[in-house]
């Protein structure tokens, strides 16, 4: 099976800019989380989406946002960037995160640095 | 709430020792414990899980961890080092059901380095 792929790989915005990035989970997997990754705070939770519905949200601003298709596919959202955001943006992909022994898979990342 | 602590950022073992990366979770229900790792400009690969079975978890790459609920720890240890072990481990927990607050939650990790 091919594993979670992310897209771009990296990115470089400005501040006051939008961005969009994208997550392909494993096939037949329905949970996609996404997690942030900066040398400061380390790996911080995003939000999980399940069969296309918002399940756990963590603690970051309304600029963050994402939704997930019918395909299971997730894309992430970040409106009006501010050079804080500059960050190892990292998905992961699962059955049915919190299910029994499921366990998350993780894509290679996308960098996006923030000028 | 969960949280994990992992005392010191940086280890440093010889080629063929001993490693020990400490973990401490805090956790208000039985908890699913990780350890992951991460190689430069790459994501995280698991290494092994504890998912409330044995409390000896052994994984990939000859790595092992066990959970000790009365010490609240989960370290993770290999024999013997190899080079190719240099990279960041992060321990993580999680609460066993799905929903709100079904999250991993990570530990700040620790950069693993082996002298030859």
């Amino acid at each position: 099976k091919a594993g979670v792929t992310q897209t771009p790989r990296y990115l470089i915005k400005t501040r006051g800019q939008q961005v969009t990035l994208s997550c392909s989970p494993i096939s037949g997997h329905r949970s996609v989380s996404w997690y942030q990754q900066t040398p400061g705070q380390g790996l911080q939770f995003l939000f999980e989406y399940f069969s296309e519905t918002q399940r756990n949200k963590g603690n970051f601003p309304g600029r963050f946002s994402g939704r997930q298709f019918s395909n299971s596919r997730s894309e992430m959202n970040v409106s009006t960037l501010e050079l804080g955001d500059s960050a190892l943006y990292l998905c992961a992909s699962s059955l049915n995160w919190g299910q029994n022994t499921d366990t998350q898979y993780f894509g290679p990342g996308t960098r996006l640095t923030v000028l | 709430a969960q949280s994990v602590t992992q005392l010191g950022s940086h280890v440093s073992v010889s080629e063929g020792a001993l490693v020990l990366l400490r973990c401490n979770y805090s956790s208000s229900v039985p908890p699913y414990l990780f350890w992951y790792v991460q190689y430069p400009n790459q994501g995280l690969q698991l290494l092994l899980k504890y998912t409330s079975a044995a409390t000896l978890v052994k994984g990939i790459n000859g790595f092992e961890a066990e959970f000790k609920k009365s010490e609240t720890s989960f370290h993770l240890t290999k024999p013997s080092a190899h080079m190719s072990d240099a990279a960041e481990y992060f321990c993580a927990v999680s609460p066993p059901y799905t929903g709100a607050n079904s999250k991993l939650t990570f530990g700040k990790g620790i950069t693993l380095s082996v002298r030859p």
